[in-house]
């Protein structure tokens, strides 16, 4: 079965300070990943989403970016993380052309604040 | 930007069916209408989807109207842990940016005992 993770759960960095956040998927091949934040009582806002390695398409123009290094590995980075950048950070995958692709099945999430 | 139209909020008893709706006027013909719900501090879990026809499934029911602008959620025999925020979405079935999920702001189910 598929399992993905996300780590770490929560994290309090400071403003100005680097992020990484790393999403992992296991038990399929070649999927579609997807980075979302969430800001306190605010709807899920896409960030970025990605078909392939290396592949990486930006839905919103930010101080983040993502990539892929390895297929079911997706990072989201930030050089200087801004005040704005607190949220609930949510890794999500599913299988284009697959029986899943009707369904995007998400992670745990990642809890940032930024102080 | 979200091409659906949800209330903010509802409440429901425990026990009794949660009937959610969405509006989605703008709805293409190759364009599904989605459902999905958020517990708190949780990720959005997929509930059902349709494109015309009303489905079934183990979690609830998709009644869409003949001329496919609104929808209703039903949730048969809600429980406490049904409460959650349910987001209803219209999406293209194929890949690309068009198939991507917008998630807009939902409806807070609360249900109560």
């Amino acid at each position: 079965s598929q399992t993905i993770h996300q780590w770490p759960a929560t994290l309090v960095q400071p403003v100005g300070s680097p992020l990484s956040l790393e999403c992992t998927v296991e038990g399929t091949s070649n999927p579609n990943l997807y980075w979302y934040r969430q800001a306190a009582g605010r709807g899920l806002q896409l960030l970025f989403y990605s078909v392939g390695i290396g592949q990486i398409s930006s839905e919103v123009p930010q101080n983040l970016s993502a990539s892929r290094p390895q297929d079911r590995q997706f990072i989201l980075s930030s050089k200087k993380l801004l005040l704005s950048d607190s949220g609930f950070y949510l890794c999500a995958w599913n299988d284009l052309g697959g029986r899943t692709y009707n369904e995007q099945f998400f992670g745990p999430g990642t809890r940032l604040t930024v102080l | 930007d979200a091409k659906t139209t949800q209330p903010p909020s509802m409440d429901c008893a425990e026990g009794r069916a949660a009937n959610l709706p969405c509006n989605h006027s703008t709805i293409s013909g190759n364009e599904y209408v989605y459902w999905y719900r958020q517990i708190h501090s949780q990720g959005p879990q997929y509930i059902i989807h349709g494109l015309k026809n009303n489905e079934t499934n183990e979690m609830a029911s998709l009644i869409i109207t003949e001329d496919r602008k609104s929808s209703t959620l039903i949730l048969p025999h809600a429980t406490l842990r049904d409460t959650a925020v349910y987001y209803c979405i219209v999406r293209v079935n194929y890949g690309g940016s068009q198939g991507n999920l917008i998630f807009g702001k939902g409806t807070k189910l609360s249900v109560k005992p």
